[in-house]
């Protein structure tokens, strides 16, 4: 059975960086024919897609963020790590890692989702 | 810039009705295209991917067709628990994804 969790802080000041840890199960981030990629949802808005990463460590982000983004993994862990730096109220939603299927070029398995507030 | 607008934003209909809602790509994407259904509070549902494959267990009232720049996604006979937002998907493994805004579906 396939899961991803997120975990972080629910609630971060403004111009700090957020850090959130995706764990996963019931597949391997060695497994050529998958990625992990992490998505966001403001409230009452559209989804929009940050990161991904690769089992050889190859990285894409988001061109409007990419300066503010850094995604890692301990495969050992099973652990998908996003990095946002500079953190302001709009940045506030629901931050979900999920699974990409590569060979298919789509998301199927998404975690429940991180609610993230900036606020001082 | 790549882009994916959706149409309509939102779409009122009826238990029973034929649904349609149309994702357009600013280039031609193949037929590498997804729809995800999300309903609120939940994380999205992957319905089909490569245009037209249903995933797994998901009802057949839902149908994919399109190709290049414009496609579609249709439920044939609209049930209760179809009432949420769904959101078309272009990923590739060079640049990322792009998602559609989301087209609403709630009850006329």
């Amino acid at each position: 059975q396939v899961t991803l969790t997120e975990s972080g802080p629910a609630l971060v000041k403004p111009t700090e960086t957020l850090t959130l840890t995706c764990t996963v199960s019931g597949f391997s981030l060695s497994n050529a024919r998958m990625a992990v990629s992490w998505v966001r949802q403001p409230p009452g808005k559209a989804l929009e897609w940050l990161a991904h990463i690769f089992p050889g460590d190859t990285k894409s982000y988001n061109t409007s963020l990419q300066s503010r983004l850094t995604i890692s993994k301990d495969t050992s862990k099973g652990q998908v790590v996003l990095s946002m730096t500079n953190m302001g109220p709009e940045d506030s939603g629901t931050y979900y890692c999920a699974r990409v299927r590569r060979w298919l070029q789509c998301i199927d398995y998404w975690g429940q989702g991180t609610l993230v507030t900036v606020s001082s | 810039d790549f882009q994916m607008t959706q149409f309509p934003s939102t779409l009122s209909a009826s238990v029973g009705d034929r649904v349609t809602i149309t994702c357009r790509a600013s280039q031609n994407i193949n037929d590498w295209l997804a729809w995800y259904q999300q309903r609120p509070g939940r994380a999205p549902k992957l319905l089909i991917y490569r245009t037209s494959t249903l995933e797994e267990e998901v009802p057949s009232r839902f149908s994919g067709s399109g190709s290049g720049t414009e496609f579609t996604l249709t439920i044939s006979s609209l049930q209760p628990d179809d009432f949420a937002t769904y959101y078309c998907h272009h990923y590739t493994s060079h640049s990322g994804g792009t998602f559609g805004p989301g087209t609403k579906v709630d009850v006329k």
